[in-house]
């Protein structure tokens, strides 16, 4: 099975800051690499998919990138509504891995 | 909308089977498939597995494979995840969401989730 490793595994950061998350899979994945975001008592909700691509509706502040082994999302500029756990999923091949996941907490 | 919506909270005791639904609405149910998360008191994600609403086609993760079987009824738009055998570490709650791609794949959207408690 590929394995996915976040990092951080938390981050405490205030309103307005740009924000960064990782992701290392185990093995080369090409762009097969999907991001969600959940909120406490609530289900995943897609933002990015195939490395780059961003989910209808998503706001602009929110970006993905990388490819083979290294990726990262980036929040632009951190709003109220961005405060959540952040997962990374991959899709390159059975089972569908996902990250343990980083929660991004206010400062 | 796309939506899945599925079936309430559920109890059971070790050893018992449980059979959650997910009904979708707002697309053609047998264009996409299915897949079933699993997500454990304060843990991440666990993918369990993925059938096709197209022609019923499985793949389950092997750490429940034995256990856990996925269906569909494409009469009522719904998809089932039954699993059996209970054991305390399968309390959790169990989403489904909506496969998008073919060669990409993506989920979304998501039911709202089940939870289900295993206890004697």
């Amino acid at each position: 099975d590929i394995q996915m490793t976040q990092s951080p595994s938390s981050l405490s950061a205030s309103v307005g800051d740009r924000v960064t998350i990782t992701c290392r899979a185990s093995q080369s994945i090409s762009n097969y690499l999907n991001w969600y975001q959940q909120k406490p008592g609530k289900a995943p909700k897609l933002l990015i998919y195939a490395a780059s691509s961003l989910q209808t509706g998503v706001p602009s502040r929110f970006s993905g990138s990388g490819s083979g082994t290294d990726f990262s999302l980036t929040i632009s500029s951190l709003q109220p509504e961005d405060f959540a756990t952040y997962y990374c999923q991959q899709s390159y091949s059975s089972p569908h891995t996902f990250g343990q996941g980083t929660k991004v907490e206010i400062k | 909308q796309v939506q899945l919506v599925q079936s309430g909270a559920e109890v059971k005791k070790p050893g018992a089977s449980v059979k959650v639904s997910c009904k979708a609405s707002g697309y053609t149910f047998t264009n996409y498939g299915i897949s079933w998360v699993r997500q454990a008191p304060g843990q991440g994600l666990e993918w369990m597995g993925w059938i096709s609403a197209y022609n019923g086609n499985t793949n389950y993760a092997q750490k429940v494979q034995g256990r856990v079987t996925l269906t569909t009824d494409t009469s009522t738009s719904t998809a089932y995840m039954e699993l059996r055998s209970l054991r305390s570490d399968d309390t959790a709650v169990y989403y489904c969401a909506r496969v998008v791609g073919s060669n990409y794949r993506w989920f979304d959207p998501w039911g709202q989730g089940t939870l289900v408690t295993v206890s004697s």
